[in-house]
C-alpha cells in the first residue's frame, strides 16, 4: 500500500519565477492537505482540497494556489517566488476533512 | 501563523530513560495528534486522540488527551536510539470547514552516548 507521494524531492528557483509540486494521496484517501514547513519550525496549513475544491485556507497570499484532480491527486502553484518562500512543502492527504493525516517526504524548494 | 507551545524545546537524555514532553494551547482541540520527525523527511503518525482525558498507547509510547481540552502529553518509556527526532503535536479541529491541523513548536529529542 503505497503512502503519499511527492514530487519534486528538491527544487532550486529564481526569485519571481513559478513553481508546481506534486502530491498522490494514500491509496483510499480523498483529502489532500498542504503545509509549508521553515526551517527549525512546525509545518504551517497552506489549504486543503476536497472534492476537488479548495475547502479551507490558510494564510498565505494569492500567490499561492492550488488543485485537486479527479483521481484525488493535487498540485501546488507558486507564483512570482521570493527567497522566503524557500521551504520544505509537505503534503498530506487524509480519508476525509475530520481524519487524521498523513505526511508525505516532502519537497524541499530553494529561491535564490 | 499561530503555533502551539511545546516544552520542553530540546531534550538531551541517555538510552534507556523515560521521557515526558507536553504541548498547551490557548483554544480548545477535538482532536490531538503527535507526530514524529526525522531529519529532511516527512512527520510521521505516532499516535491520534479524540477524546478529553483518552489514554492511549503504541509500544512504548503513550500519549493523554488533557481534561481541559488545551493541552496534551507523550511519554517515551526506555528511549532507544531511533527515537531520536523532532517530536510535534497538532491540534485538530472538527468545525465544518476549519479542520486544519496547528503544529505546536517541537521538541527535538538527542541521545547522548
Amino acid at each position: 500500500d503505497a503512502g503519499v507521494t511527492q514530487s519534486p524531492t528538491h527544487l532550486i528557483k529564481t526569485r519571481g519565477q513559478q513553481v508546481t509540486l506534486r502530491c498522490s494521496p494514500k491509496s483510499g484517501h480523498d483529502t489532500v492537505s498542504w503545509y509549508q514547513q521553515a526551517l527549525g519550525q512546525g509545518p504551517q496549513f497552506i489549504f486543503q482540497y476536497y472534492e476537488e475544491e479548495e475547502r479551507q485556507r490558510g494564510n498565505f497570499p494569492d500567490r499561492f494556489s492550488g488543485h485537486q484532480f479527479p483521481n484525488y491527486s493535487s498540485e501546488l502553484n507558486v507564483n512570482a517566488l521570493l527567497l522566503g518562500d524557500s521551504a520544505l512543502y509537505l503534503c498530506a492527504s487524509s480519508s476525509g476533512p475530520i481524519y487524521e493525516q498523513y505526511f508525505g517526504p516532502g519537497t524541499r524548494l530553494t529561491v535564490t | 501563523g499561530q503555533q502551539l507551545n511545546q516544552s520542553p524545546q530540546s531534550m538531551f537524555i541517555q538510552e534507556g530513560e523515560d521521557v515526558s514532553m507536553n504541548c498547551t494551547s490557548s483554544s480548545i482541540f477535538n482532536t490531538w495528534l503527535w507526530y514524529k520527525q526525522d531529519p529532511g523527511e516527512g512527520p510521521v503518525l505516532l499516535i491520534a486522540l479524540y477524546k478529553a482525558g483518552e489514554l492511549t498507547s503504541n509500544g512504548r509510547l503513550t500519549a493523554q488527551f488533557g481534561i481541559t481540552r488545551k493541552d496534551s502529553f507523550l511519554n517515551i518509556s526506555a528511549s532507544i536510539p531511533s527515537d531520536v527526532g523532532i517530536y510535534f503535536c497538532a491540534g485538530q479541529r472538527v468545525n465544518f470547514g476549519n479542520e486544519k491541523l496547528t503544529f505546536g513548536t517541537g521538541t527535538r529529542l538527542t541521545i547522548i552516548p
